[in-house]
């Protein structure tokens, strides 16, 4: 399962873009990039799905190179109740679906 | 819809005793899955079903068994409670095993303090 690399934690103000950056060396080709939201005492909430290039729904985007090595959680114009963990998950789900949560990124937001 | 839900919200245990948690799913979902979380950390998987009738280990399985009771139940049980056990444990569901891609939909968790 590939490994993935997070920032620890971010800060941010109210209505700013925040952009978390994922490194996932060794993807593997079948490898989907998942990134899951996680409220103090609440399980964690799927936000968006990509495999390659750019992926957008109503809650925030995923911008993912061609070398697809790392890829990029953005989130528009940030309010309080975005604080929370974030993480990137990488793998296909095939062969025990082995699924391995890092620590995350705590973004704070800040009024 | 109520999705996943879980009992109990919290519990608390001296070491020995056993307790299952239960886990349901109303989503029709295929596969259901167990994890713990400790303090600042991420979740690591404990067991899954991938379907009714199936279970296989994840990467943390010692001390836990599981039961997939019917398509919309998965239990987790601790026979002998240990203080390492103190955790929070999440319940999720998918429509499949992630065999097209990475979504899984979790419960709000229970919150276990193994004395």
């Amino acid at each position: 399962l590939a490994k993935t690399t997070q920032p620890i934690s971010m800060d941010s103000y109210e209505g700013q873009e925040v952009n978390i950056t994922c490194s996932h060396n060794n993807i593997a080709t079948n490898d989907y990039i998942t990134w899951y939201q996680q409220f103090p005492s609440q399980g964690p909430r799927f936000i968006i799905q990509g495999y390659k290039t750019k992926v957008t729904n109503e809650v925030a985007s995923l911008f993912i190179p061609a070398d697809r090595k790392s890829s990029t959680l953005s989130l528009p114009r940030v309010s309080l109740s975005d604080t929370a963990v974030y993480y990137c998950l990488v793998g296909d789900g095939i062969g025990g679906n082995k699924l391995v949560f890092g620590a995350g990124t705590i973004l704070r937001v800040k009024s | 819809n109520a999705g996943v839900t879980q009992t109990p919200k919290f519990q608390v245990l001296k070491t020995g005793q056993s307790m299952t948690l239960q886990c349901a799913q109303d989503m029709n979902h295929n596969s259901m899955y167990w994890y713990r979380q400790d303090p600042g950390m991420g979740l690591r998987l404990i067991y899954y079903s991938a379907s009714e009738g199936t279970t296989d280990k994840g990467e943390v399985p010692n001390g836990y068994n599981v039961s997939r009771l019917n398509k919309r139940e998965f239990s987790l049980r601790l026979e002998s409670a240990a203080p390492s056990q103190t955790s929070v444990y999440f319940c999720a569901s998918s429509e499949a095993l992630l065999v097209e891609g990475l979504t899984q939909y979790f419960g709000p968790g229970t919150r276990l303090t193994v004395l």
